[in-house]
């Protein structure tokens, strides 16, 4: 079993749709989780952290967390073209900056 | 304020070489993380140094070292080079107290010829 799952995709969404993405974690101690988007060929880009059960918003983005499942996720509404990337959930335990990533879900949104 | 800075951006090595690669952190970051991204394996952990102190490594072979500096930057080494280890490298940085947000370098394209 990994350590941190995700669908690699492609999740392909209309533009102007929601987004949905999702994430589960194998080590119940994790504490920190975090959601970043890489364009092809550019580096990760954090768009989201969150540490507590429940959503969390910023903008376009919820992450939405939940521990006793060890299940986080990732909604992007108003979905846009430019939003088409490959999306990288990562879980972290407390006190440390060790990230375990999944392999990342490619998110295409179409016109 | 100034991003996490890498450098050199692209390297070209030969197997049995030996390379370095630099990181400079967000300034006021006190925390260095180094990772390997490769297709097949995505994203890996290396390792993580906060105060010149290394906190964590992850599982690669000793051939894959690194250190940090007083003034929070850090340098990865690579010796003995194999084919296998043609990936990006990815440095990030975070204040430091340890599962805080981290933001990543533009990364260095290692290639082993």
């Amino acid at each position: 079993q990994k350590e941190v799952e995700q669908n690699s995709g492609p999740l392909s969404v209309p533009e102007g749709a929601i987004a949905s993405l999702n994430c589960t974690y194998s080590d119940r101690v994790s504490q920190s989780f975090f959601w970043y988007r890489q364009y092809s060929g550019k580096s990760p880009e954090l768009i989201m952290s969150i540490y507590s059960n429940g959503d969390k918003e910023d903008g376009r983005f919820t992450a939405q967390l939940n521990k006793a499942s060890q299940y986080v996720s990732l909604l992007i509404r108003d979905s846009q073209p430019s939003d088409s990337a490959t999306y990288l959930c990562a879980v972290g335990p407390r006190n440390t900056d060790k990230l375990i990533f999944g392999t990342g879900t490619r998110l295409q949104v179409f016109p | 304020k100034a991003g996490v800075t890498q450098t050199p951006r692209y390297l070209i090595k030969t197997r049995g070489q030996q390379v370095t690669l630099s990181c400079s952190p967000i300034s006021g970051h006190r925390s260095v993380s180094w990772y390997q991204q490769t297709p097949g394996q995505g994203l890996q952990f290396l390792f993580e140094y906060f105060s010149e102190t290394q906190r964590n490594k992850g599982n690669f072979p000793g051939r894959f070292s690194g250190r940090q500096f007083s003034n929070s930057r850090s340098e990865m080494n690579v010796s003995t080079l194999e084919l296998g280890d043609s990936a990006l490298y990815l440095c990030a940085s975070s204040a430091g107290q340890g599962g805080g947000p981290q933001h990543f370098g533009d990364g260095t394209r290692l290639s082993i010829l």
